[in-house]
């Protein structure tokens, strides 16, 4: 069964930092591209970020260019997404999603003074 | 980026009943392979996002077949065959043919 299990999330002040984790099971994880999507507190779905199943090839959307960095380790079975000078406006669940169709239960990061 | 817009906002529904969901694309979401990468998504409640159809109208696996999409091009849409008490929450297409990846507004269903 394949299990996708976000962390890493919390409260951080505005310009802060955080590091999110996704926690691959139930599948070759290596062999997979992966993308974070956010969700804000009672809004739709925005995509934030790609990497490929190398890590060769990496987009990001241009809300989060620059102060995002999207990793994995693929011996680990991880994804990272590292979150740097954030916005009251990344308040959101975080989720990491397969290309299978498999997302996590989502973290979610609050951005508040 | 794509603009991806759905409609309606809100569906009222009635169980046993047929409903229909339109998801309609800025530019045209053929890719260079042939392919149409337009997902549909269901978010109920509480929950994550799950997704229900891949490729316009491919089903994925566990959905009930009560779940069919169509379209091509620009023009999109998932229709319930008969609406049960578990399809209420929130539905949103995705288009992944450009980047970046966008998603519909959402349409929220109701009994």
């Amino acid at each position: 069964e394949v299990q996708l299990v976000e962390s890493g999330g919390g409260l951080v002040q505005p310009g802060g930092s955080l590091r999110l984790s996704c926690a691959a099971s139930g599948f070759t994880f290596s062999s997979y591209e992966m993308n974070w999507v956010r969700q804000a507190p009672g809004k739709g779905l925005e995509w934030v970020s790609y990497i490929s199943s190398s890590g060769s090839t990496i987009y990001y959307a241009d809300s989060v260019k620059g102060r995002f960095t999207i990793s994995r380790d693929n011996a680990k079975n991880s994804l990272y997404l590292q979150m740097n000078s954030l916005r009251t406006e990344d308040t959101a669940v975080y989720y990491c999603a397969s290309p299978g169709g498999n997302w996590g239960q989502g973290t979610l990061v609050t951005v508040s003074s | 980026d794509v603009v991806m817009t759905q409609s309606p906002l809100s569906l009222p529904v009635t169980l046993g009943q047929p409903a229909s969901i339109s998801c309609r694309s800025s530019q045209s979401l053929v890719y260079s392979d042939g392919n149409t990468y337009l997902s549909w998504f269901q978010q109920r409640p509480g929950q994550s996002p799950r997704r229900l159809i891949y490729k316009v109208s491919h089903r994925d696996s566990g959905v009930p077949d009560r779940f069919s999409g169509s379209g091509s091009g620009t023009d999109f849409t998932l229709e319930i065959s008969r609406v049960e008490a578990e399809d209420v929450g929130v539905y949103y297409c995705m288009q992944g043919t450009h980047w970046p990846l966008t998603f519909g507004g959402g349409t929220k269903v109701e009994i």
